[in-house]
């Protein structure tokens, strides 16, 4: 158990909607990032939130967004969902935002778009 | 641009088999390097962590991975791997993005141990 808790575990829906992803990080942990785990285009970066503030973004589409919360916790929320938002999410989370400290991840949210 | 290669991309041995997995990265800065492994429908958990130091580093699970700068490589071995080996491993690399860090995954080496 890596302390990271990601709910849901599964989330099937349908083109066109929106769904939030949760994500609380191991307990004193200030960052939390996100990725993308699909097939075809493997683990991509997503975000990443340091202490309430963005501080890195990746390969994210301007349909998908987040935040970090004062308690630490964060929202991925992905709309107008396309087929190819299929994919594994990824949260994790490190004590510092200044890449000395390993991320540990989350289970995981598999996301199905039928 | 910043990348991490993994040479193999699937990889069968047998039980009792040395394994060694390859992993070059392209970054012009100081790198902090990492592997990863998957077991199968579960997340990603931390072999080892490169930061600075000695170029060796000793993992969990009687893994190793070597550090050679000159190279820009970070080898992973076992030299006796097992059944439970079976997984998926990543290396990545702790890369500046924007005023923070990612990390920048490999595609992946995906290793069946065979009894």
């Amino acid at each position: 158990d890596s302390g990271v808790t990601q709910t849901p575990k599964h989330l099937i829906t349908a083109t066109g909607q929106r769904v939030t992803l949760r994500c609380s990080p191991r307990s004193g942990d200030l960052s939390v990032y996100w990725y993308q785990q699909s097939l075809d285009q493997g683990l991509q970066f997503l975000i990443q939130y340091y202490n309430g503030e963005e501080r890195a973004k990746g390969n994210i589409l301007e349909r998908f967004s987040a935040q970090q919360f004062p308690d630490l916790h964060s929202e991925l929320n992905l709309s107008s969902l396309e087929l190819g938002d299929s994919a594994l999410y990824f949260c994790a989370s490190s004590l510092t935002g200044d890449g000395n400290q390993p991320q540990h991840f989350g289970d995981g949210t598999r996301l199905s778009i039928l | 641009a910043q990348s991490v290669s993994q040479h193999n991309h699937h990889v069968i041995l047998s039980e009792a088999a040395s394994l060694e997995l390859g992993c070059n990265y392209s970054y012009g800065g100081t790198v902090n390097l990492f592997w990863y492994v998957q077991y199968p429908g579960q997340h990603l958990q931390l072999l080892l962590k490169y930061f600075s130091g000695d170029p060796l580093v000793k993992g969990i699970k009687g893994f190793e991975a070597e550090f050679i700068k000159s190279k820009f490589s970070f080898n992973l071995r076992k030299p006796s791997v097992q059944w439970s080996d079976t997984a998926e491993y990543f290396c990545a690399v702790n890369a500046v993005k924007n005023s923070g860090y990612a990390l920048n995954f490999g595609k992946g080496t995906s290793l069946l141990v065979t009894p």
